[in-house]
């Protein structure tokens, strides 16, 4: 069985501030996604990333896939209180479905 | 254009009850999936189908569980006889040959 562990699992902090979050598994994935779910609703999908040592840029959101495509980070600069919210890793390996991890829930306080 | 439609939004029962949850996945969408979440245990796949034909059910934690998709645009997961511990929210999902999943808003059961 393939398992993503997320940390921290609970992250508060100040407007300003920068943070990362990290996924981390024993397993290879074909490819890992970002989704961020706010109260109420269901998760979105932020990024994809597939290559090994992989970089993605979302305004002040910086992805990383690990080179040997096992784990991944999350990098926000800055953070501002509308990034709140459970941020998702999920890996695809193959052709099994979405393995997701149990989230990173962010707080930021303005 | 209408995102993935799931009803209830809430739901509350008492133990024993039949439990229908409903969803209406995007158009055009090949894929269609049922999570559950909890704090305890996060986002659950509980199954998936592709072209309405179950693929894979692993995830169903009893037979208390079923779903179905009769058709492209309507699928049903079904718990009888409901418990407490079946509290959670329950998500849909749908894709495009797997892949984008898109989220509806889930349904908020609580099983008393």
């Amino acid at each position: 069985t393939q398992l993503l562990e997320q940390s921290p699992q609970f992250l508060s902090i100040q407007e300003g501030e920068n943070l990362t979050v990290y996924c981390n598994s024993s397993s290879v994935f074909s490819s890992l996604q970002w989704y961020r779910q706010e109260p109420g609703e269901g998760p979105v999908l932020l990024v994809t990333v597939v290559t090994g040592g992989e970089v993605k840029k979302l305004k002040r959101l910086t992805f990383q896939f690990g080179d040997a495509r096992k784990d991944s980070s999350l990098h926000i600069t800055a953070a501002q209180p509308g990034d709140t919210g459970l941020y998702l890793c999920a890996g695809e390996g193959g052709n099994t479905p979405l393995v997701f991890g149990k989230g990173t829930r962010l707080s930021v306080i303005a | 254009d209408a995102g993935v439609i799931q009803s209830p939004r809430h739901e509350v029962t008492e133990m024993g009850q039949e439990v229908t949850l409903r969803c209406k996945p995007i158009s055009g969408h090949d894929y269609l999936f049922w999570y559950r979440q909890t704090m305890m245990r996060g986002l659950e796949l509980l199954i998936y189908f592709n072209n309405n034909v179950p693929i894979d059910d692993s995830g169903m934690p009893e037979d208390r569980f079923s779903a179905k998709m009769p058709n492209a645009s309507f699928s049903t997961l079904k718990i009888q006889p409901s418990e407490p511990r079946d509290s959670a929210v329950y998500f849909c999902a749908s894709s495009f040959r797997s892949d984008t999943q898109y989220f509806g808003p889930g349904t908020r059961l609580t099983v008393l």
